[in-house]
Protein backbone atom coordinates (compact mmCIF):
# COMPACT_ATOMS: atom_id res chain seq x y z
CA UNK A 1 0.00 0.00 0.00
CA UNK A 2 1.48 3.16 -1.09
CA UNK A 3 1.82 5.90 1.98
CA UNK A 4 -0.19 8.28 0.13
CA UNK A 5 -3.05 7.94 -2.00
CA UNK A 6 -5.21 10.30 -4.06
CA UNK A 7 -8.35 10.08 -6.13
CA UNK A 8 -6.31 9.28 -9.63
CA UNK A 9 -8.54 11.65 -11.80
CA UNK A 10 -8.81 12.49 -14.06
CA UNK A 11 -11.00 15.11 -13.29
CA UNK A 12 -12.78 17.55 -16.21
CA UNK A 13 -14.78 19.93 -15.44
CA UNK A 14 -16.52 23.62 -16.67
CA UNK A 15 -15.09 26.64 -15.57
CA UNK A 16 -16.58 28.14 -12.32
CA UNK A 17 -17.41 24.36 -10.95
CA UNK A 18 -16.65 23.55 -7.43
CA UNK A 19 -14.00 20.35 -7.47
CA UNK A 20 -12.60 18.24 -4.37
CA UNK A 21 -9.88 16.18 -4.36
CA UNK A 22 -8.99 13.39 -1.50
CA UNK A 23 -5.83 12.07 -0.07
CA UNK A 24 -5.17 9.65 2.61
CA UNK A 25 -2.08 8.75 4.26
CA UNK A 26 -0.76 6.06 6.11
CA UNK A 27 1.51 7.10 8.82
CA UNK A 28 0.07 8.23 11.52
CA UNK A 29 3.87 10.13 12.82
CA UNK A 30 3.26 12.24 10.27
CA UNK A 31 3.81 15.79 11.10
CA UNK A 32 2.72 17.98 8.05
CA UNK A 33 0.67 18.62 5.63
CA UNK A 34 0.85 20.06 2.32
CA UNK A 35 -0.78 20.77 -1.40
CA UNK A 36 1.33 20.93 -4.00
CA UNK A 37 0.77 22.03 -7.85
CA UNK A 38 2.35 20.97 -10.91
CA UNK A 39 1.78 21.85 -14.18
CA UNK A 40 2.87 20.19 -17.55
CA UNK A 41 6.67 19.64 -17.99
CA UNK A 42 7.09 21.87 -14.95
CA UNK A 43 8.59 21.12 -11.25
CA UNK A 44 6.28 21.24 -8.39
CA UNK A 45 5.36 24.34 -6.19
CA UNK A 46 3.91 24.48 -2.86
CA UNK A 47 -0.11 25.30 -3.58
CA UNK A 48 -0.82 25.75 0.21
CA UNK A 49 -0.03 24.49 3.80
CA UNK A 50 -2.64 22.26 5.27
CA UNK A 51 -3.52 22.63 8.99
CA UNK A 52 -5.94 20.65 11.13
CA UNK A 53 -7.87 23.58 12.27
CA UNK A 54 -8.64 24.05 8.33
CA UNK A 55 -7.15 26.91 6.23
CA UNK A 56 -8.12 28.70 2.92
CA UNK A 57 -6.06 30.84 0.40
CA UNK A 58 -9.22 32.70 -1.92
CA UNK A 59 -10.62 29.93 -3.89
CA UNK A 60 -8.98 27.25 -2.30
CA UNK A 61 -10.02 25.68 1.15
CA UNK A 62 -7.47 22.61 2.64
CA UNK A 63 -8.95 20.29 5.32
CA UNK A 64 -6.96 17.73 7.62
CA UNK A 65 -8.16 14.66 9.57
CA UNK A 66 -6.19 13.70 11.61
CA UNK A 67 -8.09 10.80 13.38
CA UNK A 68 -9.12 9.72 9.65
CA UNK A 69 -5.71 10.19 7.92
CA UNK A 70 -7.21 12.31 5.60
CA UNK A 71 -6.68 15.52 3.80
CA UNK A 72 -8.73 17.42 1.33
CA UNK A 73 -8.82 20.29 -1.34
CA UNK A 74 -11.66 22.71 -2.63
CA UNK A 75 -11.37 24.83 -5.09
CA UNK A 76 -14.38 26.88 -5.78
CA UNK A 77 -14.97 29.30 -9.09
CA UNK A 78 -12.59 26.99 -11.21
CA UNK A 79 -10.95 28.96 -13.82
CA UNK A 80 -9.11 27.16 -16.70
CA UNK A 81 -5.64 28.04 -15.19
CA UNK A 82 -6.42 25.66 -12.26
CA UNK A 83 -6.20 22.93 -14.37
CA UNK A 84 -2.50 21.17 -13.46
CA UNK A 85 -2.07 17.81 -11.50
CA UNK A 86 -2.28 18.10 -7.32
CA UNK A 87 -0.08 16.76 -5.29
CA UNK A 88 -0.57 15.44 -1.87
CA UNK A 89 2.05 16.00 0.57
CA UNK A 90 2.84 14.27 3.89
CA UNK A 91 5.98 15.12 6.18
CA UNK A 92 7.76 13.76 8.66
CA UNK A 93 11.94 14.15 8.67
CA UNK A 94 11.27 13.29 4.57
CA UNK A 95 8.31 13.96 2.61
CA UNK A 96 6.40 11.43 0.72
CA UNK A 97 3.92 12.63 -2.33
CA UNK A 98 0.92 11.36 -3.86
CA UNK A 99 1.06 10.22 -7.21
CA UNK A 100 -1.23 13.68 -8.15
CA UNK A 101 -4.80 14.18 -9.31
CA UNK A 102 -4.72 15.48 -12.70
CA UNK A 103 -7.74 18.59 -13.37
CA UNK A 104 -8.49 19.91 -16.90
CA UNK A 105 -11.29 22.93 -16.31
CA UNK A 106 -12.76 23.48 -19.32
CA UNK A 107 -14.39 26.86 -21.21
CA UNK B 1 13.53 33.59 -4.01
CA UNK B 2 14.69 30.19 -3.30
CA UNK B 3 16.68 28.77 -6.45
CA UNK B 4 17.13 25.21 -6.95
CA UNK B 5 19.26 24.19 -10.03
CA UNK B 6 20.09 21.19 -12.12
CA UNK B 7 23.14 20.79 -14.12
CA UNK B 8 21.06 19.42 -17.20
CA UNK B 9 17.79 19.51 -18.34
CA UNK B 10 17.76 16.84 -21.28
CA UNK B 11 20.77 13.90 -20.68
CA UNK B 12 20.88 10.84 -23.08
CA UNK B 13 23.43 8.41 -21.20
CA UNK B 14 24.26 4.21 -22.78
CA UNK B 15 23.75 1.36 -20.72
CA UNK B 16 26.38 1.03 -18.14
CA UNK B 17 27.86 4.11 -18.16
CA UNK B 18 28.24 5.97 -14.88
CA UNK B 19 25.62 9.11 -14.18
CA UNK B 20 26.47 12.27 -12.12
CA UNK B 21 22.91 14.55 -11.84
CA UNK B 22 23.94 17.63 -9.79
CA UNK B 23 21.85 20.00 -7.73
CA UNK B 24 22.57 23.33 -6.14
CA UNK B 25 20.45 25.59 -3.93
CA UNK B 26 21.06 28.53 -2.76
CA UNK B 27 19.04 29.53 0.24
CA UNK B 28 21.56 27.37 2.99
CA UNK B 29 19.30 25.03 2.98
CA UNK B 30 19.83 22.23 5.58
CA UNK B 31 17.47 19.09 3.44
CA UNK B 32 17.83 18.30 0.46
CA UNK B 33 16.00 15.50 -1.67
CA UNK B 34 16.34 13.38 -4.83
CA UNK B 35 13.23 12.14 -6.38
CA UNK B 36 12.41 10.45 -9.57
CA UNK B 37 8.65 10.73 -11.24
CA UNK B 38 7.49 8.48 -13.46
CA UNK B 39 4.04 8.53 -15.53
CA UNK B 40 1.05 7.18 -12.66
CA UNK B 41 3.82 6.32 -10.29
CA UNK B 42 3.84 9.89 -8.88
CA UNK B 43 7.20 11.20 -7.31
CA UNK B 44 9.28 8.46 -5.19
CA UNK B 45 11.93 9.63 -2.77
CA UNK B 46 15.29 7.65 -3.78
CA UNK B 47 17.46 9.63 -1.08
CA UNK B 48 17.58 12.61 1.26
CA UNK B 49 20.10 14.34 3.09
CA UNK B 50 19.76 16.28 6.47
CA UNK B 51 23.10 17.96 6.65
CA UNK B 52 26.33 17.81 5.23
CA UNK B 53 27.70 14.34 4.79
CA UNK B 54 24.80 12.84 6.08
CA UNK B 55 21.95 10.47 3.84
CA UNK B 56 19.61 8.39 4.37
CA UNK B 57 17.17 6.21 2.22
CA UNK B 58 14.19 6.73 0.12
CA UNK B 59 12.06 4.34 -0.85
CA UNK B 60 13.92 3.39 -4.21
CA UNK B 61 17.65 3.91 -3.54
CA UNK B 62 18.52 0.81 -5.24
CA UNK B 63 20.78 1.49 -8.10
CA UNK B 64 21.66 4.95 -6.97
CA UNK B 65 23.96 7.03 -4.56
CA UNK B 66 24.83 10.18 -3.35
CA UNK B 67 26.91 12.57 -2.24
CA UNK B 68 26.75 15.92 -0.12
CA UNK B 69 30.39 17.34 0.57
CA UNK B 70 29.15 21.20 0.61
CA UNK B 71 25.86 22.07 2.42
CA UNK B 72 24.26 23.80 -0.97
CA UNK B 73 25.23 20.46 -3.37
CA UNK B 74 23.58 17.22 -3.62
CA UNK B 75 24.61 15.07 -6.14
CA UNK B 76 23.02 11.91 -7.40
CA UNK B 77 25.12 8.82 -9.03
CA UNK B 78 23.96 5.91 -11.17
CA UNK B 79 27.00 3.76 -10.88
CA UNK B 80 26.27 1.41 -13.71
CA UNK B 81 22.92 3.23 -15.81
CA UNK B 82 20.19 1.15 -16.74
CA UNK B 83 16.82 1.08 -18.86
CA UNK B 84 15.01 1.55 -16.12
CA UNK B 85 16.45 4.28 -14.83
CA UNK B 86 15.04 6.27 -17.96
CA UNK B 87 12.82 8.78 -15.70
CA UNK B 88 12.29 12.70 -14.95
CA UNK B 89 14.47 13.38 -12.01
CA UNK B 90 14.31 16.05 -9.47
CA UNK B 91 15.93 17.66 -6.63
CA UNK B 92 14.33 19.52 -4.21
CA UNK B 93 15.46 21.80 -0.98
CA UNK B 94 13.51 22.05 2.26
CA UNK B 95 12.84 24.90 4.76
CA UNK B 96 12.96 25.19 8.22
CA UNK B 97 8.99 24.98 8.25
CA UNK B 98 9.24 21.88 5.61
CA UNK B 99 8.17 24.02 2.10
CA UNK B 100 9.97 22.12 -0.44
CA UNK B 101 11.41 24.20 -3.87
CA UNK B 102 12.08 21.76 -6.99
CA UNK B 103 14.66 22.38 -9.04
CA UNK B 104 12.93 22.17 -12.98
CA UNK B 105 14.16 18.88 -13.37
CA UNK B 106 16.67 16.46 -15.37
CA UNK B 107 14.99 14.14 -18.23
CA UNK B 108 17.42 11.30 -18.17
CA UNK B 109 17.54 8.73 -21.41
CA UNK B 110 18.91 5.79 -20.71
CA UNK B 111 19.50 3.67 -24.01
Amino acid sequence: RKEVEQDPGPFNVPEGATVAFNCTYSNSASQSFFWYRQDCRKEPKLLMSVYSSGNEDGRFTAQLNRASQYISLLIRDSKLSDSATYLCVVARNDMRFGAGTRLTVKP
Amino acid sequence: DVKVTQSSRYLVKRTGEKVFLECVQDMDHENMFWYRQDPGLGLRLIYFSYDVKMKEKGDIPEGYSVSREKKERFSLILESASTNQTSMYLCASRTGNNEQFFGPGTRLTVL
